[in-house]
C-alpha cells in the first residue's frame, strides 16, 4: 500500500550544525503534511506543518520544504542543539480524509556535544 | 494551551483484567484519537471519534473498546488483553473545525500485559 517513508533511519550531527531530515511519500492525494518530534518517554510533539499549496514554511529554527514533483518532504533544523535529540516523524493527511494521518517510520536524530 | 492529558501514565495488567485508559482535552477540539505505538515504530491509528461519534475503527480487536462520554473525554476500555498488546497508547485531539487540523498528542499510557 501507499505509505510515507524516510531515507535515513538514523542521523548524527555535531552541536551547532544544521540537520536535514528527509521523508519520501508516495500518495499524490496527500495535501497536508506534519513533522512531529518524539522524545524518549513522551508523546509526539507538533513541530511544523505545511499544506500542499506551499513549497516552504519556516518556524523557529525549523524549515519544512515540500517538493510535490518528486513527492519529497524535508525538515531542516538550524544550529542543532542537544535538546533536539529525538525521533522525528513525518506524517501525511490524505485529501479524501479529514481525520486520518499516516506516519512515516521515523528518523532518530542524535546531537553530539 | 495545547495540552492533552492521559491517565494512568503506566499500567500493568494481567490477561484476565479489565482496565480503562483515560484521555482529556479542553481545547474545544472535536476529533479525538487513539493510537498504539510499539517501541521504535511510528504510532498506528486505532480509533477516531469525530463530534463524539466513532468515525474510524482500524479493524481493532474487540478486546479494545473506545468510549467518548463527551467532547472533552475519551476512554479506552481494555479486557482480556494479550502480551503482544503491550505498547504505548497515545491519545490525540484536533479541531475545532472538521478540516486539516494538527493533531496534538498526550504523553501516553505505557501498558504492560503479563
Amino acid at each position: 500500500g501507499e505509505s510515507v517513508g524516510l531515507h535515513l533511519p538514523t542521523l548524527s550531527v555535531q552541536e551547532g550544525d544544521n540537520s536535514i531530515i528527509n521523508c519520501a511519500y508516495s500518495n499524490s492525494a496527500s495535501d497536508y503534511f506534519i513533522w512531529y518530534k518524539q522524545e524518549s518517554g513522551k508523546g509526539p510533539q507538533f513541530i511544523i506543518d505545511i499544506r500542499s499549496n506551499m513549497d516552504k514554511r519556516q518556524g523557529q529554527r525549523v524549515t519544512v520544504l515540500l517538493n510535490k514533483t518528486v513527492k519529497h518532504l524535508s525538515l531542516q533544523i538550524a544550529a542543532t542543539q542537544p535538546g533536539d535529540s529525538a525521533v522525528y516523524f513525518c506524517a501525511e493527511n490524505l485529501k479524501t480524509s479529514y481525520d486520518k494521518v499516516i506516519f512515516g517510520p521515523g528518523t532518530s536524530l542524535s546531537v553530539i556535544p | 494551551d495545547t495540552e492533552v492529558t492521559q491517565t494512568p501514565k503506566h499500567l500493568v495488567m494481567g490477561m484476565t483484567n479489565k482496565k480503562s485508559l483515560k484521555c482529556e482535552q479542553h481545547m474545544g477540539h472535536r476529533a479525538m484519537y487513539w493510537y498504539k505505538q510499539k517501541a521504535k515504530k511510528p504510532p498506528e491509528l486505532m480509533f477516531v471519534y469525530s463530534y463524539e461519534k466513532l468515525s474510524i475503527n482500524e479493524s481493532v480487536p474487540s478486546r479494545f473498546s473506545p468510549e467518548c462520554p463527551n467532547s472533552s473525554l475519551l476512554n479506552l476500555h481494555l479486557h482480556a488483553l494479550q502480551p503482544e498488546d503491550s505498547a504505548l497508547y497515545l491519545c490525540a485531539s484536533s479541531g475545532p473545525t472538521r478540516g486539516k487540523e494538527t493533531q496534538y498528542f498526550g504523553p501516553g499510557t505505557r501498558l504492560l500485559v503479563l
